[in-house]
């Protein structure tokens, strides 16, 4: 079954202790990305990437990080987290640059203290 | 820059009844893709269509129907006879050829009334 995969679901954690958010897909899809859901603001893209190693910033990317090591998995790296950063996160990946994002992760629910 | 506005925030309507969902862009370029996601109460996120800009065609699968004008740069999305299950938040998104960012409207909240 065609599946994109973030862990953990959910997570309440303190300022500044990193963190990490793990995505995987099973498509071999060239094309990962991540978004922040906030009420109000709709979706806004984090980071992509277009391939190994190939990464870029999207709309607001301050404060995190993002690595593409393998083909299948994304990480997204909150190194000092801040309340602000409180959250529901989706990762997406797709077939091709044009076509994205098509498949979602069920989201991860980040709460900052 | 790239913008996409919903100005509908939230709508209701009764079961069967048609309903239209909004969505106006703004780019400069000449090639770009215009997408509709669905984000039902569970919380996933569905993606329903891509277009291009190339594409004027207007899209029916099932009781959704979208329909595109570069003339008024829109992408309107049309429920025919709504049913419960489409009581969900839209989403319209955008992204230019050149460019592989995605942005996203505010989405409108669909509820359908039984």
């Amino acid at each position: 079954e065609a599946q994109v995969t973030q862990n953990p679901r959910y997570l309440i954690t303190v300022t500044g202790k990193k963190l990490t958010v793990t995505c995987s897909q099973n498509m071999n899809h060239e094309y990962m990305s991540w978004y922040r859901q906030d009420p109000g603001l709709g979706l806004r893209q984090i980071y992509y990437s277009m391939n190994v190693e190939v990464t870029d910033k999207g709309d607001v990317p301050e404060g995190y990080k993002v690595s593409r090591k393998e083909k299948r998995n994304f990480p997204l790296i909150l190194e000092s987290p801040s309340p602000n950063q409180t959250s529901l996160y989706f990762c997406a990946s797709s077939s091709d640059r044009n076509n994205q994002p098509q498949h979602f992760g069920d989201g991860t629910r980040l709460s900052i203290l | 820059a790239q913008k996409v506005t919903q100005a509908q925030t939230e709508i209701s309507v009764v079961e069967k009844e048609d309903v239209t969902l909004d969505c106006v862009y703004e780019t400069r370029d000449t090639t770009y893709y215009l997408f509709w996601y669905k984000q039902p109460p569970s919380g996933e996120l569905v993606f329903l269509i891509r277009r291009n800009s190339f594409d004027e065609q207007n899209e029916i699968s099932g009781r959704y129907s979208w329909n595109f004008q570069k003339s008024t740069s829109s992408f309107n999305f049309t429920i025919t006879a709504s049913q419960v299950v489409d009581s969900a938040v839209y989403f319209c998104a955008l992204s230019e050829a050149w460019d592989d960012k995605i942005i996203f409207g505010k989405g409108t909240r669909l509820h359908i009334l039984p």
